[in-house]
């Protein structure tokens, strides 16, 4: 069983469409990390988060610490963003551990 | 996109040899990562060192040992390897030090596809 579950695992969309990709973790954690992976393998940092929301251009990635839930938002989605979206937490406590989401693949049609 | 460098992008190996893996940040900073990602499974973080501190995640085999000589270089080397080995090898570095170094933004190179035959 993971500690960090992603929804959903594949998600398409057409151009223009608002996307939410969501993640779920089991553990307590201090912070969470959103990533993107495009094909041939490239990691991108997008956002960290310890509470509340971010935003960064069409990007925009809340937080509930209190319901272990994380969700990342993709305004007037465009076929550039078509990757992989990977959320990981980092574990609170003297032992702090990254733990990785399996990913969410993200496919923009024009 | 050349701030952290990995070489080689490619690396087919029999289970026999030993071969090092390279990563090289030109960002300044104190933290640098190697992790894994094999077909089907999520990323997984193998080593961490930040200054002077290494920290390793203890399901890491050890015919894998990573080395840092300073802190813009990082190896990975590889001995004995079995072919569940193969996989994608990526290196990142991020600024901060210490533990709360993974609460930093990560910079990731290109990595090095490994294949064990």
């Amino acid at each position: 069983k993971n500690e960090v579950e992603q929804s959903p695992q594949n998600l398409t969309a057409q151009e223009g469409e608002f996307i939410t990709i969501n993640c779920s973790y089991s553990v307590g954690i201090s912070a969470l990390h959103w990533l993107q992976q495009h094909p041939g393998g490239g990691i991108v940092s997008l956002f960290m988060l310890s509470s509340g929301k971010k935003k960064h251009g069409r990007l925009i990635a809340t937080i509930n610490i209190q319901e272990k839930h994380s969700s990342l938002h993709i305004t007037a989605s465009h076929p550039r963003d078509s990757a992989v979206y990977i959320c990981a937490v980092i574990s609170s406590g003297s032992a702090r551990q990254l733990t990785f989401g399996s990913g969410t693949q993200l496919t923009v049609l024009p | 996109e050349t701030g952290v460098t990995q070489t080689p992008r490619h690396l087919v190996m029999g289970m026999t040899n030993k071969k090092s893996l390279k990563c090289e940040q030109h960002l300044g900073h104190n933290a640098m990562y190697w992790y894994k990602q094999s077909a089907k499974k999520p990323l997984e973080l193998m080593f961490v060192y930040s200054l002077e501190e290494r920290v390793e995640n203890n399901s890491v085999p050890s015919r894998f040992s990573p080395e840092c000589p300073n802190s813009s270089h990082l190896f990975l080397h590889l001995h004995t390897l079995q072919p569940e080995d193969s996989a994608l090898y990526l290196c990142a570095s991020s600024q901060g030090v210490g533990s709360g170094a993974l609460r930093d933004t990560q910079y990731f190179g290109p990595g090095t596809r490994l294949t064990v035959l």
